[in-house]
């Protein structure tokens, strides 16, 4: 079945860098999605990659894909107050559905 | 362009009282998603309609939820009756499947409160 776990809590200083870890546990998704949600707003997509990458680059944000254990990171360069949020990985299976972590709180400390 | 509209926003009612939400959808997208996302929980998919044919609903509890989607463009998700577990958000993405993946665009949610 498909199921999806994150760390629950990250908090780091302005300016450092944050890392937020995924697994996930099908083996034949496509895509794995990071996405955004701040207080009281609904989801947006941060990123994406596809399942044949290793890495994906974006502006500050970088994936890194490990498909032999079935891992996914978000590193989030020079994190500013602004990225102070709940980050979600999901993976996509069958007619596009997507399994959701149950989200990264993320702090930033000035 | 508009986003995925959603409302009400927020929701209070009484067990056993019934419900309803409402999404519109960006215009074209073809896919609606109707996903429940209870407080420190990830969002979970409810039911998913490719124009106004039903994809997928095997985690929709029937017995008390239904939804639809007219026309293939508005969607309402119904509740009836609440019970106290039903408290969550409610989100409405669409998508459209142009292109080489599928980007789900989520509303704001409704909040629901069953007391």
């Amino acid at each position: 079945g498909e199921d999806v776990e994150q760390s629950l809590f990250l908090s780091v200083r302005e300016g450092d860098s944050s890392v937020i870890n995924c697994t996930y546990t099908d083996s034949s998704s496509t895509y794995l999605y990071w996405y955004k949600q701040e207080p009281g707003a609904g989801l947006q997509l941060l990123t994406y990659i596809f399942s044949n990458m290793d890495m994906k680059q974006d502006q500050r944000l970088t994936v890194l894909l490990n498909k032999k254990d079935k891992h996914l990171s978000l590193r989030i360069a020079d994190t500013q107050t602004g990225d102070s949020a709940i980050y979600f990985c999901a993976e996509e299976g069958s007619n596009y559905k997507l399994t959701f972590g149950k989200g990264t709180l993320l702090t930033v400390n000035p | 362009e508009a986003g995925v509209a959603q409302s009400p926003r927020y929701k209070i009612i009484e067990k056993r009282q019934s419900v309803a939400f409402w999404c519109n959808p960006i215009s074209g997208h073809a896919t609606l998603y109707w996903y429940q996302q209870i407080l420190g929980q990830g969002p979970k998919l409810l039911i998913q309609f490719q124009n106004n044919g039903v994809v997928d609903d095997s985690q929709l509890p029937k017995d008390r939820f239904s939804a639809e989607r007219l026309k293939g463009v508005d969607s309402t998700l119904k509740i009836q009756p609440a019970k106290l577990e039903d408290s969550a958000v409610y989100l409405c993405a669409s998508s459209s499947l142009g292109g080489l993946f599928l980007t789900q665009y989520f509303g704001p949610g409704t909040r629901l409160l069953v007391l």
